[in-house]
């Protein structure tokens, strides 16, 4: 158990529609990243928050969007949800900025799009 | 446009036998992550190397990393049916943001 909770485990929707994820870091970080892992485009890193406020961006599309919130948990938003945006999501977590410091990551939240 | 490769991509091997398993990236990265996935499963942190030349083993896997040419291994020896699941190394060039390399698929076959 590495201490990262994701909710839900398993989403079902429609294309058009939007949905939420959940991410509740380990005790203790700072840091929250968060990753689409899929077939086509592998594991990509999509956006990171350290104590509340964006610290890097990757591959994000303009339909997501994240924040963290004051207790650091955070929650990554998709709107306007395509058939391509069907992946597990990773939510990942560390106790800062230090780059000697691995991610922890969550057990995914599987996104179905119907 | 930064670039992680494994390889090989998938990889079957006996019990008992060693093999290595490579990472080359394209930029310049003085750290290097390795991390196993088994299927259906979240990612596990395995090895962080920190430095040019920098060793790290752990039962039969062993990491290295060589930031001259741009390249990580991950030797298995003697592997056997637990070691099966998924390999990634990732680099963070820039600082919190990883980057991830495809993935190596190893099957350890009795």
């Amino acid at each position: 158990d590495s201490g990262v909770t994701q909710t839900p485990k398993h989403l079902i929707t429609a294309t058009g529609q939007r949905v939420t994820l959940r991410c509740s870091p380990r005790s203790g970080d700072l840091s929250v990243y968060w990753y689409q892992q899929s077939l086509d485009q592998g594991l990509q890193f999509l956006i990171q928050y350290y104590n509340g406020e964006e610290r890097a961006k990757g591959n994000i599309l303009e339909r997501f969007s994240a924040q963290q919130f004051p207790d650091l948990h955070s929650e990554l938003n998709l709107s306007s949800l395509e058939l391509g945006d069907s992946a597990l999501y990773f939510c990942a977590s560390s106790p800062g900025g230090q780059r000697n410091q691995p991610q922890h990551f969550g057990d995914g939240t599987r996104l179905s799009i119907l | 446009e930064l670039k992680v490769e494994q390889n090989p991509l998938f990889l079957s091997m006996q019990e008992g036998k060693n093999y290595t398993i490579y990472c080359n990236y394209s930029t310049t990265s003085d750290r290097l992550y390795w991390y196993r996935q088994d299927p259906g499963k979240s990612l596990e942190s395995l090895f962080v190397l920190l430095s040019n030349g920098a060793v790290k083993q752990e039962g039969r896997l062993m990491a290295s990393l060589d930031t001259k040419a741009r390249l990580s291994t991950l030797h298995i020896t003697a592997a056997v049916h637990d070691l099966s699941a998924t390999y990634f190394c990732a680099v963070d060039p820039v600082g919190n943001q990883f980057y991830f390399g495809t993935g190596t698929s190893l099957t350890v076959i009795p």
